[in-house]
């Protein structure tokens, strides 16, 4: 039974660094079975996918976020990172970490999320 | 970037009811689209796959279709555990999900 886990600062102010590491269980991250994804959820903007990490440490971001965005991998402490530079109170949100699932039955979908973390821009 | 609508945006039933959510892509996405449950304070949760497809362990009263632009998403008999907010999300480029449809109790 895989299982995710958020954790990180819920206060960040405003031009720093947001940081938030998940840690994985019941999956090995370098395995290539998932997708390892953020996600976060705003009352302004809703559902917003993030970014994965991909076997091998590939990446992929959304491109609205590329430039501020950076996700890495520590295979040894089997979690992932997600670091968002230059935040405003528009970065307010509560952020997921979520497995993302491919394989040959078609599908193609988040289906194991964390429980969320708070994350308020502010000074 | 290809846009999600659906609706309505909220809806009132009552358990038992028959209740029908629709989902708009704002371009062809065949049928790359999945369908989320989420409750106050939790994450969400996925409940079908690939338009039509139900998640293992989800009831079967839920049911999933659609392809191209349009989808909807049916829950055939509202129990009081259905009583949440859904989501639908496409896969085709990129990642984007839903406003959301909240279901309340009438």
């Amino acid at each position: 039974q895989v299982q995710l886990q958020e954790s990180g600062p819920g206060l960040v102010k405003p031009s720093q660094t947001l940081s938030l590491a998940c840690t994985v269980s019941g999956a090995s991250i370098s395995s290539g079975d998932y997708y390892w994804n953020w996600i976060r959820q705003s009352p302004g903007k809703g559902l917003e996918w993030i970014g994965y990490l991909y076997y091998g440490g590939n990446t992929f971001y959304n491109p609205s976020l590329k430039n501020r965005i950076s996700i890495s991998v520590d295979t040894s402490g089997n979690h992932f990172s997600l670091m968002l530079i230059s935040v405003t109170a528009a970065d307010t949100a509560v952020y997921y970490c979520a497995s993302r699932r491919v394989d040959s039955s078609g599908i193609d979908a988040f289906d194991i999320w964390g429980q969320g973390t708070m994350v308020i821009v502010s000074s | 970037d290809i846009q999600m609508t659906q609706s309505p945006s909220s809806l009132s039933a009552s358990v038992g009811d028959r209740v029908t959510i629709t989902c708009q892509a704002s371009q062809d996405i065949r049928n790359y689209l999945n369908w989320y449950q989420q409750k106050p304070g939790k994450a969400p949760k996925l409940l079908i796959y690939d338009a039509s497809n139900l998640e293992t362990g989800v009831p079967s009263r839920f049911s999933g279709s659609g392809s191209g632009t349009d989808f909807s998403f049916t829950i055939s008999s509202l129990q009081p555990e259905d009583f949440a907010t859904y989501y639908c999300q496409q896969y085709n480029n990129l990642f984007t999900f839903g406003p959301g449809t909240k279901v309340d109790i009438k």
